[in-house]
């Protein structure tokens, strides 16, 4: 079975800080992982994935992410945060079961203080 | 780009009335999903489909029904609205090859009074 864990409801950040979400998964098979934004009353954008290769993943608006198989983890970063990233963010992970539909963290709700 | 769209990004409808949701998308997905989004409970999968026809149930199924004559559209249907169903519902679609990874439409809010 699979699953996905974002400890954290809640992060705030001061702008121009580095930014991390966490994230941590439970997969039976390879880990392919995502990250998505939703801003207010939109729909999820795709961010970025992780499926082979380096740890260290690129994707949208300058955001990355640091594959981590020995912890399980999966963590969003930015090195400088804009107040324009203020967002929910939810992490998800391919099962390799059935369908091979994704599996959706709760989400965490970040807050770029100017 | 992939584009996703649904038919109404709000809704208001009486308890009672069947309301029907669409989905489009332009990019010959095999997958297509609906979501419900509701604060603190993240996104649950009510059905997908990998096929024209093709249906299988999700996470919470119950009240709802869906309908795939076609393979660019999947329509989610509440058979008889209950206020219960108020919520944001969410269509993604995905290709069968890759690493399947979904892509959203905005969204419908919809009420039910």
């Amino acid at each position: 079975a699979q699953s996905v864990a974002q400890p954290e409801d809640q992060v705030n950040v001061a702008e121009g800080n580095p930014l991390t979400v966490k994230c941590t998964y439970s997969v039976s098979g390879n880990p392919y992982l995502f990250w998505y934004v939703q801003y207010p009353n939109r729909g999820l954008q795709f961010l970025l994935k992780y499926i082979t290769g380096d740890n260290l993943v690129k994707g949208s608006y300058g955001f990355e992410a640091e594959f981590n198989k020995s912890q399980t983890s999966f963590h969003l970063k930015k090195p400088s945060a804009l107040v324009s990233d203020s967002a929910l963010y939810f992490c998800a992970v391919r099962e390799w079961t059935g369908a091979n539909n994704l599996f959706f963290g709760t989400g965490t709700r970040l807050t770029v203080i100017p | 780009d992939v584009k996703v769209t649904q038919s109404s990004r709000y809704l208001v409808k009486r308890t009672g009335e069947k309301v029907f949701l669409e989905c489009v998308q332009d990019m010959d997905h095999e997958n297509m999903f609906w979501y419900r989004q509701d604060p603190g409970l993240g996104l649950r999968l009510i059905y997908f489909s990998y096929d024209v026809k093709m249906k299988e149930k999700g996470d919470i199924p119950e009240g709802y029904s869906v309908s795939r004559e076609k393979k660019e559209r999947f329509s989610l249907i509440l058979e008889s609205a209950s206020t219960n169903q108020t919520s944001m519902y969410l269509c993604a679609s995905s290709s069968r090859t890759g690493a399947y990874e979904q892509y959203f439409g905005p969204g419908t809010r919809l009420t039910v009074t």
